[in-house]
C-alpha cells in the first residue's frame, strides 16, 4: 500500500486477555518502529526492527509485551494479560532504514483495556 | 522515559494570526522534526532538520535548530482553519534511531 497499515483500528478487550496488533509498514522500508501514545501525551517509544531483528526494545514497559517481524515486512505487537494502564494509542511508523531517516507513521490502534 | 519539553501546552489564536512554539532539552540532539496529528490520525511529518543553526521553511511554516542542538522552534504564519491540530517536536540522537518526543501543542484557530 501507499501508507502504513495498522489493524484492527480500534480494540476493546478485557483485563487479563492477550491482544495482537498488526502493522505493514511502507513497502520497501526495513526500519520499522512501534511507539505507543497514552492519553494528552507524546509518542513513547517502544521497539525498533532493522529487518527481522530488533536491535532496540529498551522501551517495552514489561516483559507482557513482545513484538517480531517475518519477512521484513509485517510486524505483530502482543501484549499478554492485558492491563487498564496498557490502554493508549499504539502507533507504528516505518523508514528506509538509513541512519536518521525519516519516520513515516501510520493511523494506530487504540486500544481500550475494560 | 526521556521527553521534549514543549511549550506552549495549547494556543487558541484568530485566523490569519501567526504562531510560534517551541522545543528544549537537557541533552543535545543531532536531528530536530516537527509534526502535526489530526484526529484519529498518526503524526505527519512537516520540516526535518539536521545541522545546528539550520532555518528551513515549507509554505507557510519554519523551523530552525538551535545552535546548541538543545532546542527548536516552529512558526506558523497567517494561520487557517485547516492548521487546527496537534503539534509534536522530535528529536533523535546520535546513534539512536528512537524518536524522543515533546508532549505536544494543540492548536485552536478561530475563523
Amino acid at each position: 500500500g501507499a501508507g502504513v497499515s495498522q489493524s484492527p483500528s480500534n480494540k476493546v478487550t478485557e483485563k487479563g486477555k492477550d491482544v495482537e496488533l498488526r502493522c505493514d509498514p511502507i513497502s520497501g522500508h526495513t526500519a520499522l518502529y512501534w511507539y505507543r501514545q497514552s492519553l494528552g501525551q507524546g509518542l513513547e517509544f517502544l521497539i525498533y526492527f532493522q529487518g527481522n531483528s530488533a536491535p532496540d526494545k529498551s522501551g517495552l514497559p514489561s516483559d507482557r509485551f513482545s513484538a517480531e517481524r517475518t519477512g521484513g515486512s509485517v510486524s505483530t505487537l502482543t501484549i499478554q494479560r492485558t492491563q487498564q494502564e496498557d490502554s493508549a494509542v499504539y502507533l507504528c511508523a516505518s523508514s528506509l532504514g538509513q541512519v536518521g531517516g525519516i519516520q513515516y507513521f501510520g493511523a494506530g490502534t487504540r486500544l481500550s483495556v475494560l | 522515559g526521556q521527553q521534549l519539553n514543549q511549550s506552549p501546552q495549547s494556543m487558541f489564536i484568530q485566523e490569519g494570526e501567526d504562531v510560534s512554539m517551541n522545543c528544549t532539552s537537557s541533552s543535545i540532539f543531532n536531528t530536530w522534526l516537527w509534526y502535526k496529528q489530526d484526529p484519529g490520525e498518526g503524526p505527519v511529518l512537516l520540516i526535518a532538520l539536521y545541522k545546528a543553526g539550520e532555518l528551513t521553511s515549507n509554505g507557510r511554516l519554519t523551523a530552525q535548530f538551535g545552535i546548541t542542538r538543545k532546542d527548536s522552534f516552529l512558526n506558523i504564519s497567517a494561520s487557517i482553519p485547516s492548521d487546527v491540530g496537534i503539534y509534536f517536536c522530535a528529536g533523535l540522537q546520535g546513534g539512536s534511531e528512537k524518536l524522543v518526543f515533546g508532549k505536544g501543542t494543540k492548536l485552536t484557530v478561530n475563523p
